[in-house]
C-alpha cells in the first residue's frame, strides 16, 4: 500500500542557508501534518492542514512556513536556518481531520544545519 | 494543546521480562492512541483506545484506558529484541487537528 512519502530524505545546509522538504500523503488523505523531532525528543507538532487551508498550529517558528497544494502534497520551507533547527523532519497525513483519526507517518527527512 | 505525561522516560529489561509504559493527562481524553518508533524510524500507529476502561489486546502487547479516560498504560508480556524502541502515547486537542506526543518510554531489551 502507498505510504506518505517524504523527500529529501537528507538534507545538509548551512546556517542561514533555506531548505525546502515536500511531502506527499497517502491517495485520498486530505489532512498533512509535520512534526520535528530532535535527537532524543518526541515529535513536536509543527503546523497542519486540511483540505488546502491551515488548520493548526504548534511550535513552528516565524521562519518557517508550509502550504497545502492542491494536489494535497505538502511542502515546509524554512529559511535563516539555525544549528537548532537540525532534526528529523515527519510529515503525516489522515483521511479527515478529527480526534480518533489514525494519522500514518512518512519516513523523515533529516535535516542537519551546520 | 492537549497535554499528555509519560513515565517512565528509559527502561531496560532483560529479555523474556515483562515492561509496562503509563501515560497520564490532566484532562479527560476523548481516546489515545499508541505509537511504536524503532532506532532510525518513523512512529507506526499501534491502536487507539476510545472507551472508558477499554482493554485490547495485540498479541503481546495489552492496552489499557482508564476509567476516566486520563490515563492509560501499554503492557508488553515477555518483551523481546524486536519489541525494541520508543513507544508514544499520544492524544488529539478537542479541536481534532493536533495530534500531541507523550515524552515517549524508549525500551531496550538485553538478549
Amino acid at each position: 500500500a502507498a505510504g506518505v512519502i517524504q523527500s529529501p530524505r537528507h538534507l545538509i545546509k548551512e546556517k542561514r542557508e533555506t531548505a525546502t522538504l515536500k511531502c506527499y500523503p497517502i491517495p485520498r488523505h486530505d489532512t498533512v501534518y509535520w512534526y520535528q523531532q530532535g535527537p532524543g525528543q518526541d515529535p513536536q507538532f509543527l503546523i497542519s492542514f486540511y483540505e488546502k487551508m491551515q488548520s493548526d498550529k504548534g511550535s513552528i517558528p516565524d521562519r518557517f512556513s508550509a502550504q497545502q497544494f492542491s494536489d494535497y502534497h505538502s511542502e515546509l520551507n524554512m529559511s535563516s536556518l539555525e544549528l537548532g533547527d537540525s532534526a528529523l523532519y515527519f510529515c503525516a497525513s489522515s483521511l479527515r481531520q478529527g480526534a480518533g483519526n489514525t494519522i500514518y507517518f512518512g519516513e523523515g527527512s533529516w535535516l542537519t544545519v551546520v | 494543546g492537549q497535554q499528555v505525561m509519560q513515565i517512565p522516560q528509559y527502561q531496560h529489561v532483560q529479555e523474556g521480562e515483562d515492561f509496562t509504559t503509563y501515560c497520564n493527562s490532566s484532562t479527560t481524553l476523548s481516546n489515545i492512541q499508541w505509537y511504536k518508533q524503532r532506532p532510525g524510524g518513523h512512529p507506526v500507529f499501534l491502536i487507539q483506545l476510545v472507551k472508558s476502561g477499554e482493554v485490547k489486546k495485540q498479541k503481546r502487547l495489552t492496552f489499557q484506558f482508564g476509567e476516566a479516560k486520563k490515563n492509560s498504560s501499554l503492557h508488553i508480556t515477555a518483551t523481546q529484541t524486536t519489541d525494541v524502541g520508543t513507544y508514544f502515547c499520544a492524544a488529539y486537542n478537542n479541536a481534532g487537528n493536533m495530534l500531541t506526543f507523550g515524552g515517549g518510554t524508549r525500551l531496550m531489551v538485553k538478549p
